[in-house]
């Protein structure tokens, strides 16, 4: 399967525990961007990797949050001190390059990492 | 800034009749727009798109969607329902504020009766 993967695909945690998901995009994306869904909504853009790069953070990403893209390839996002407020769908999604010369490349999403704090 | 709203939360139909699954979109000029599918326990997967060329556009799995610009809407249609079909939809138009970061709607639950 040579889709966008995530690890793990669930995870209970009691609040004030910290979390770390992990994404592996399609192999040779440059463009990684995590989203959030929470019950009965659409997905939220988080944050945005290009290559190692984190060129954009969403409002939605408080202090307790962190991201991160080491080698240009997997990307890890970490929760400090969680609260019943962060459990969701935390999805992630991976792209060659974006909109370019009118050509639109699709995102490609993984399963998602669905987080339950209690 | 660009916006989505999918008029309905859910919609149920039978198997073999027409579907119909509406969006309007709010933008400052002419968007790109997407219809995405996400089936429990699956990941999102891209319908259709929408990027300024041909107003009506052919996705997978049967779906159309036409963009009306003086009517500011993308409804996305089937002539024909199938079970499979069952499954959350949402309405996507990528945001100007660079990266082209998604700005999805809040979904329709589609639900197909035998």
């Amino acid at each position: 399967d040579t889709g966008v993967s995530q690890d793990p695909r669930h995870k209970i945690t009691k609040r004030g525990q910290n979390v770390t998901f992990r994404c592996d995009p399609i192999s040779e994306h440059n463009r990684l961007y995590w989203y959030r869904q929470t019950l009965g909504q659409g997905p939220e853009f988080l944050t945005y990797f290009q290559n190692e790069a984190q060129l954009e953070k969403s409002r939605l990403l408080s202090d307790r949050f962190s991201a991160e893209r080491p080698k240009g390839s997997f990307s890890t996002l970490e929760i400090q001190r969680t609260e019943q407020g962060d459990s969701a769908m935390y999805l992630c999604a991976s792209t060659p390059q974006g909109l370019a010369g009118g050509k639109f490349y699709e995102q490609y999403f993984g399963p998602g990492t669905r987080l339950t704090v209690t | 800034a660009q916006s989505v709203t999918q008029l309905d939360s859910h919609v149920s139909v039978s198997e073999g009749t027409p579907v119909l699954l509406r969006c309007n979109y709010s933008s400052s000029y002419s968007p790109s727009l997407f219809w995405y599918v996400q089936h429990p326990n699956k990941g999102l997967q891209l319908l259709l798109k929408y990027t300024s060329a041909a107003t009506l556009v052919k996705g997978i799995n049967g779906f159309e969607a036409e963009f009306k610009k003086s009517e500011t809407s993308f409804h996305l249609t089937k002539p024909s329902a199938h079970m499979s079909d069952a499954a959350e939809y949402f309405c996507v138009v990528i945001s100007s504020g660079g990266y082209n970061k998604l700005i999805f709607g809040a979904g329709t639950r589609l639900a197909v009766h035998p």
